[in-house]
Order: structure tokens, then sequence, then C-alpha cells
């Protein structure tokens, strides 16, 4: 049963440490994605992979958070330095876009980040 | 400006009822409309995925449909159980070249009490 895996699950760290979350797609997905989920927003875009290239990273802080897919089965999300404001709990997805028609999504357990 | 709406924000509901959830979409150009549902703690799991010339699919108890021409969707969940409590969430794909541009809605909290 192919699932998206993430670690660490849990990750409680202070203000101005760096933080890296991991993700391993389903293999066999072209696609994959890291969305940040809080009460307020709902679910938010950070940064999606197109055969490990970054296509859009719009959604993300770029003097804090950084998104790399080292190999087809990595990929990392990297905050430096970490603020509160950062606590929520990331998402990594994965999906197969043939065309220009993106299939199923499957997301992962997700982490949940707190800084205090 | 493209948005996805749900409404109700929240509802509670009596096991075995029935319950309809609305999404209502501002998207263009639109490629495909998806229900996502969350349980408490966990990533979102897609129920269905409706293209354009689709106006109804089901998964189980849960039937979406989709009229395009209202820009509407609905969830419409038959037989309500404990397991059903959950945030359904609506996602409208932008058909852009990339064919990854989800817009999401902030989801609808559904509890089903016994």
């Amino acid at each position: 049963d192919a699932r998206v895996t993430q670690t660490p699950r849990h990750k409680v760290t202070e203000m101005g440490q760096e933080v890296t979350m991991r993700c391993q797609p389903i293999l066999g997905h072209n696609t994959v994605f890291w969305y940040r989920q809080t009460m307020m927003q709902g679910l938010e875009l950070l940064a999606y992979f197109r055969n490990r290239a970054p296509l859009d990273d719009s959604g993300m802080p770029k003097d804090r958070f950084s998104a790399e897919m080292p190999d087809a089965t990595l990929a990392t999300l990297k905050i430096q330095p970490s603020e509160p404001r950062d606590s929520a709990v990331y998402f990594c997805a994965s999906g197969l876009v043939l065309g220009r028609a993106l299939g199923e999504q499957y997301f992962g357990p997700g982490t949940r980040l707190t800084v205090t | 400006k493209n948005q996805v709406e749900q409404s109700p924000q929240s509802l509670i509901i009596l096991e075995g009822k029935n319950c309809t959830l609305q999404c209502n979409y501002t998207v263009n150009p639109f490629s495909n409309l998806r229900w996502y549902k969350q349980d408490t703690g966990r990533g979102p799991v897609s129920l269905t995925i409706m293209t354009f010339s689709e106006n109804t699919k089901s998964n189980g108890r849960y039937t979406a449909t989709l009229d395009a021409d209202t820009k509407q969707s609905s969830l419409h969940i038959t037989a309500s159980q404990l397991s059903d409590s959950a945030s359904y969430i609506c996602v409208v794909s932008q058909g852009d070249q990339a064919g990854t541009a989800l817009i999401f809605g902030k989801g609808t909290t559904l509890s089903v009490s016994s």
C-alpha cells in the first residue's frame, strides 16, 4: 500500500533554531507539494516540484524557508531561523501529472511544528 | 480573484442522518473539482475528482455533484456514521500550464453524534 511518509511527525523547537522536515513521495509520482495548515488560514501551498525541479515556491517566505528535492525519494523543507509564527502542520503531498492534468493527490500524515 | 468558498463552516448532525455540504467557486479556467476528507491529526484523503463534463460522482455513501454553469458543487453524505466526523475540503484545480494550480476552500467541519 503505497503512501507518502513524513518525518518527524512532531517537532518542538526554540525560536531561532533550524528545522528540517523530510518527505518520501510515492514512487512513480512526478510532482511533490509542500503545504502548511493553520486553523486561521487552512491549507496553503508553499512550494512544489515537477520531476525534482522547483516549479513554484511563491508561497514561501524566501528569507527563511527553502525546499529541495535532492533525489526522487526525498523532498526537504527547511526553516532557518524558525519563528513562533511558523507553528503549524506541514504536509507533503505527491501526485502524477500527465499533460496538464493532475491525477489523485496523496497527502502524508504531516509534521506538527511548534516554535516557542 | 480565484476563490473557493464552503458552507456551512461547521455542522453537527445525529448518526444516521443525511447532510449536504456546499462549495461555490470562482476559478478560471476550470479543470476539475475535488473533495477531500481530513480526519483530525491526519492528512487530507481524496473522496472524488470531477471534471467539467461530470455532474455526479459517488464514493460509497459520499455523492458529489457539480454544476459548472453556476459554479457550485455539493457533497452529500448518506446515513452518516460517527467515522464521518471530519473536515471536508473542496478544492478546485485551475487549468494552468503546469496542471497543478489548486485553490483550496477552508473546509466544513462535520461532527456526527450518537
